[in-house]
């Protein structure tokens, strides 16, 4: 199946910096990916659409001025936390599909943040 | 509203039993795709099996199977022969369709596998 990284897998940080996380699918292009936030034991929580070329679209309720999105090529998306608060801790997974809209998403290993 | 429900936060198997795990959907569309996900401790997604709206098989992967019901909006996981490695949390997911595919998740059902 088609392989998605992520890096780094684990980021500390001190609160008040920012944290980018890249996201990239290795053998395939996609011109969207999703990036998730799941806290323990819990589902995924769609953060935001990924468009390459155009801007991020929004989950309500999550701030995009907080959460930075850049998908720069067809093989990379990257999410910034900006300005990191101890509540923005939880592993945040992104996910890319290779082909249209039904296609199966295959997902990063996923990138725990932890704010001090 | 599209909606995926698992309503069994746990399940627990004895090694080399059958085991199904249970979702149900909600939607208006006529074609579309449902998907199982396996995440163990790992925390790393993996698709476990596919199941195509518009074929009437149940789709199977190996030990794993679906029990796929259109009419009555179900799509449950069938796990046999079950093995310490499926211990997970599995989740059942539907893609929007009209919002880029972006998939909705189940709650998760968390999969222990008794030795």
């Amino acid at each position: 199946g088609a392989v998605v990284s992520q890096h780094p897998s684990r980021v500390i940080c001190k609160s008040g910096t920012s944290v980018k996380i890249e996201c990239r699918s290795l053998d395939f292009q996609a011109t969207t990916m999703f990036w998730y936030r799941q806290f323990p034991k819990k589902s995924l929580m769609l953060m935001a659409t990924s468009n390459e070329g155009s801007k991020a679209t929004y989950e309500q309720g999550v701030e995009k001025d907080k959460f930075l999105i850049n998908h720069a090529s067809l093989t990379l998306s990257t999410l910034t936390v900006t300005s990191a608060h101890p509540e923005d801790s939880s592993f945040y997974i992104c996910s890319a599909s290779p082909g249209t809209n039904q296609e199966t998403q295959y997902f990063g290993p996923g990138t725990r943040l932890l704010v001090l | 509203a599209q909606t995926v429900t698992q309503s069994q936060p746990e399940m627990s198997v004895q090694e080399a039993e059958t085991v199904t795990l249970s979702c149900t959907y909600d939607t208006s569309e006529s074609d579309y795709y449902l998907f199982w996900y396996k995440q163990p401790p790992s925390r790393q997604m993996i698709l476990v099996i596919r199941q195509e709206a518009y074929k009437q098989q149940n789709a199977t992967e190996n030990r794993f199977s679906v029990n796929f019901q259109k009419a009555a909006k179900s799509f449950s996981l069938k796990i046999s022969d079950s093995q310490l490695g499926d211990a997970a949390m599995y989740f059942c997911a539907y893609p929007r369709y009209n919002q880029g595919g972006k998939l909705i998740f189940g709650q998760g059902t968390e999969l222990s596998v008794k030795p």
